[in-house]
């Protein structure tokens, strides 16, 4: 089975500060991971995924993520960021074969600090 | 395109009634799926449908129903609710049941059991 932790729950950050949000996961086959955003009162949208290729995925909104299969980790960066940015960010891994079903993290609320 | 659309946006029930939660979508995507968000829990998925006539159960599907007569409706039936189903419930799509595509969110449907 496929599991996915986000250790950090809050994660505050100032305005033009670098934040990072880490995701790690645990599987025994080959998966895809996601990382999706939540604004208030909105449904999920996708910011990237990774499927394979290069360990370094660009996404929307000046995101980015990192595939790092020796520590299993999938942590998303960004250099910089806006008062727009404050959500809840929400990293899923879903298996690369078999039955199709996504595995959410517990999610991480950023807020980004005037 | 309206993408993923649900309804109601609210709903508060007393225990032991029974309602339905609309879902469609209009992008004739193969896949969908209803979740339930929790505070700390993340995304739970209740019911997934890989087509028309096809349903199977996620990780919390005790006390729900689902159907699937056509491509573009999914609606997802509580019998008899619990204060335990309070919860935000999500619809999602998907265009195909490969685990590398995106899923496409509705905007939810907050309901409250008391």
């Amino acid at each position: 089975a496929q599991s996915v932790t986000q250790l950090d729950s809050q994660v505050p950050v100032f305005e033009e500060a670098p934040v990072e949000l880490r995701c790690n996961y645990s599987s025994s086959v080959s998966v895809y991971l996601f990382w999706y955003v939540q604004y208030p009162n909105q449904g999920l949208q996708l910011l990237l995924k990774y499927l394979s290729g290069s360990t370094l995925v660009k996404g929307i909104n000046g995101f980015e993520a990192e595939f790092n299969k020796s520590q299993t980790s999938f942590h998303l960066r960004k250099p910089s960021v806006h008062i727009s940015d404050t959500a809840e960010y929400f990293c899923a891994v879903s298996r690369a074969s078999g039955t199709y079903k996504y595995i959410f993290g517990t999610g991480t609320r950023l807020k980004v600090l005037a | 395109n309206a993408g993923v659309t649900q309804t109601p946006k609210f709903q508060v029930l007393k225990t032991g009634q029974s309602m339905t939660l609309q879902c469609a979508q209009d992008m004739n995507h193969e896949y969908m799926s209803w979740y339930r968000q929790d505070p700390g829990m993340g995304l739970r998925l209740i019911h997934y449908s890989v087509g028309a006539g096809i349903t199977d159960q996620g990780e919390v599907p005790n006390g729900y129903n689902v159907s699937r007569s056509t491509t573009e409706d999914f609606p997802l039936r509580l019998l008899s609710a619990a204060p335990s189903q309070t919860s935000v419930y999500f619809c999602a799509s998907s265009p195909g049941r490969e685990a590398y595509n995106e899923q496409f969110f509705g905007p939810g449907t907050r309901l409250t059991v008391l």
